[in-house]
């Protein structure tokens, strides 16, 4: 089955700065890449997402970049902000959309600090 | 406006009893999943429902069973509940294209004793 990798497990960056976080995935035919934040005794929550035919996406001050040939895939924060302080988890799946379930990563701890 | 509710925030049991776990959705979803959360492991796929009366196994079914007796409505059960059963347990629904993500719930902490 798919096994997806997460690093770094804790990471912590100086509000303002950006923040990387990267995840590779082993099975060559996964084709959906989502990214979930979760704030502390909160649920999780899909933030973006990417689809194997696409590069990169953005989204204000996210975006995900995804590299098919390496099997690696990121999120990118720039001008981060306190309440980017979560855990954010990567996934990917097989099935369109995740239909069939998600393979998580296991989770990077974001520390923005003021 | 919560969408996808379980009926339990904290729940402590004692070993060898059966749980019970329900999750109840209001967003018409075909899919259904439900996955623990333990710190440093992520969250793992534990059985998922394409539909009514279907259940398939994910990556740690060990130990579980699950019913789905109506669309809406995705139990997960522990037929003897186990110390390493202690956990957080995250109910998830979405579209059978899975499009726009999952949603979850707000998740069920489980103390076995």
């Amino acid at each position: 089955g798919e096994n997806v990798e997460q690093h770094p497990s804790t990471l912590s960056v100086q509000e303002g700065d950006s923040a990387v976080i990267k995840c590779t995935y082993s099975d060559s035919a996964s084709n959906y890449f989502p990214w979930y934040k979760q704030e502390l005794g909160k649920r999780p929550q899909l933030i973006i997402d990417i689809r194997s035919n696409v590069g990169e996406k953005k989204d204000q001050r996210i975006a995900v970049t995804l590299n098919k040939t390496a099997k690696h895939f990121s999120l990118h924060i720039t001008e981060t902000q306190p309440e980017d302080s979560a855990v954010y988890f990567c996934a990917a799946t097989t099935s369109g959309g995740g239909a069939d379930g998600l393979t998580f990563g296991k989770g990077t701890h974001l520390i923005i600090q003021p | 406006d919560v969408k996808v509710t379980q009926s339990s925030r904290y729940l402590v049991k004692r070993t060898g009893e059966k749980v019970f776990l329900e999750c109840v959705q209001d967003m018409d979803h075909e899919n259904m999943f439900w996955y623990r959360q333990d710190p440093g492991l992520g969250l793992r796929l534990i059985y998922f429902s394409y539909d009514v009366k279907m259940k398939e196994k994910g990556d740690i079914p060990e130990g579980y069973s699950v019913s789905r007796e109506k669309k809406e409505r995705f139990s997960l059960i522990l037929e003897s509940a186990s110390t390493n059963q202690t956990s957080m347990y995250l109910c998830a629904s979405t579209l059978p294209k899975g499009n726009y993500g999952y949603t979850f719930g707000s998740g069920t902490r489980l103390t076995v004793v």
